[in-house]
């Protein structure tokens, strides 16, 4: 988990509220990823980021967004429009996100969010 | 699109067995394949890659993969299992998008448990 980190661990929320999810790396990194983790599913990719200013739609991004002002820091907002947001979310990073580079990618601890 | 199975749900070992949790693969071109562990509630972390080279890749806490071209296969094995091995391991393979930009496909998952 070094160099990345999120907060809270656990966060709880009623429907109907957005909530935003912290990330930050101190691995200089340039591409940054938001996972969706749900038991006996994996992880489904909802938004990443190649540089500053810039991101890209993953597999499920409806009802999420993100913002990449500073390399750092990469932040989800899950909104009210997200049907079912209880889950663990991870964010990564890695390296370089173009070709040349292996790819390994590595995440922060995690944030539980539960939604009642 | 490349992916990568995880025929598994759960193995489990005695403790001082050799474990292998297995996973396929279905790409195009030649695969960069990935092995990670997440123990409960904790972000995942890195255990080896597979790029190019010996078939048998070593890794973190004492694992190796085997790199099985012929079988698309990239099972990850250790020689003698310990109970603190027991975690969620996933594989994952990296796929290159047309704009260069790479990221990582994970499988579903596999449980391992280790008895004492």
């Amino acid at each position: 988990d070094g160099g990345i980190t999120q907060s809270p661990k656990y966060l709880f929320r009623k429907e109907g509220q957005n909530v935003t999810l912290s990330c930050e790396q101190n691995l200089n990194h340039d591409a940054m990823y938001w996972y969706r983790q749900d038991p006996g599913q994996g992880l489904r990719l909802i938004y990443y980021s190649q540089i500053v200013n810039d991101f890209q739609k993953g597999d499920i991004a409806e009802g999420y967004s993100v913002s990449r002002e500073k390399k750092e820091s990469f932040p989800l907002t899950v909104t009210s429009a997200q049907k079912n947001p209880t889950a663990f979310y991870l964010c990564a990073s890695s390296i370089g996100p173009y070709s040349g580079r292996s790819g390994e990618q590595y995440f922060g601890p995690g944030t539980r969010l539960t939604v009642t | 699109a490349q992916s990568v199975a995880q025929p598994e749900d759960q193995v489990k070992v005695a403790e001082g067995n050799p474990l292998t949790v297995k996973c396929t693969y279905s790409v195009s071109g030649n695969p960069y394949l990935f092995w990670y562990v997440q123990y409960p509630n904790r972000g995942l972390q890195f255990l080896l890659k597979y790029i190019t080279g010996d078939n048998l890749v070593k890794g973190s806490y004492g694992f190796e993969a085997e790199f099985n071209k012929s079988q698309t296969s990239f099972h990850l094995k250790k020689p003698s299992a310990l109970v603190s091995d027991s975690a969620l391991y996933f594989c994952a393979v990296r796929e290159v998008e047309n704009t260069g930009f790479q990221k990582l496909v994970f499988g579903t998952g596999t449980r391992l448990l280790v008895s004492p």
